[in-house]
């Protein structure tokens, strides 16, 4: 069974940093490419960031570019999301999700964890 | 400002067809795969959709997806008391994935 779980999420002033993981297991971990979205108080879902499978092509949404930092370990599979110079408006809960496959066909965000809250606030 | 835009809610009653609708630009929408996911409170989202109208095995036929153009739909059929959630599409805009700004479902 596919499971992720992400940890990592607090209280962090504005202006600090926080770094969320998200610990894979149940597939090949390596295989596969990864994404972070969130979701704020109220609002629907945003894509945040992108990673591929061997980490050599990332893509961050421009909300995030130049702040937050998406990264990887294969070898203990797991996703990271560092994040530096919070704001009130990165407060939202923070999901992994996997980009799978149906046969040959790309299935963006095919699994997600349950996520993990970030609160950003003095 | 979600690039997709869904209606904020859509409602039925038990047993009626829905739709939700989700319009892009030629830049998304008209040029890459749609997709449609449902997310109830407190769980994680669940993908309905791929590739425009395909349905991942598990998910009931009464989910439909379809496209022509820049927009997108997601018909909902026999609607059931337990499909009341909050439905998101996404696609592409050159190489970033994109949301729709979510459509709340609610079975009267």
């Amino acid at each position: 069974e596919v499971q992720l779980v992400e940890s990592g999420g607090g209280l962090v002033q504005p202006g600090g940093s926080l770094r969320l993981s998200c610990a894979a297991s149940g597939f090949t971990f390596d295989n596969y490419e990864m994404n972070w979205v969130r979701q704020a108080p109220g609002k629907g879902l945003e894509w945040v960031a992108y990673i591929s499978s061997r980490g050599h092509t990332i893509y961050y949404a421009d909300s995030v570019k130049g702040r937050f930092t998406i990264s990887r370990d294969n070898a203990k599979d797991s996703l990271f999301l560092q994040m530096h110079s919070l704001r009130a408006e990165d407060t939202a809960v923070y999901y992994c999700a996997r980009d799978g496959s149906v046969t040959e066909w790309l299935v963006p965000f095919d699994h997600w964890g349950q996520g993990t809250l970030v609160t950003v606030s003095s | 400002q979600s690039v997709l835009t869904q209606p904020p809610s859509a409602s039925g009653t038990p047993g009626q067809r829905v739709t939700i609708s989700c319009s892009g630009s030629s830049s998304n929408i008209g040029r890459n795969y749609v997709y449609w996911y449902q997310h109830l409170p407190g769980t994680a989202p669940k993908v309905l959709i791929y590739r425009d109208n395909q349905r991942p095995s598990g998910v009931p036929d009464r989910f439909s997806g379809s496209k022509s153009g820049t927009s997108a739909s997601l018909a909902i059929s026999g609607l059931r008391s337990e499909d009341e959630a909050d439905y998101y599409c996404a696609s592409w805009d050159d190489s970033l994935k994109v949301f729709g700004g979510g459509t709340k479902l609610t079975v009267l």
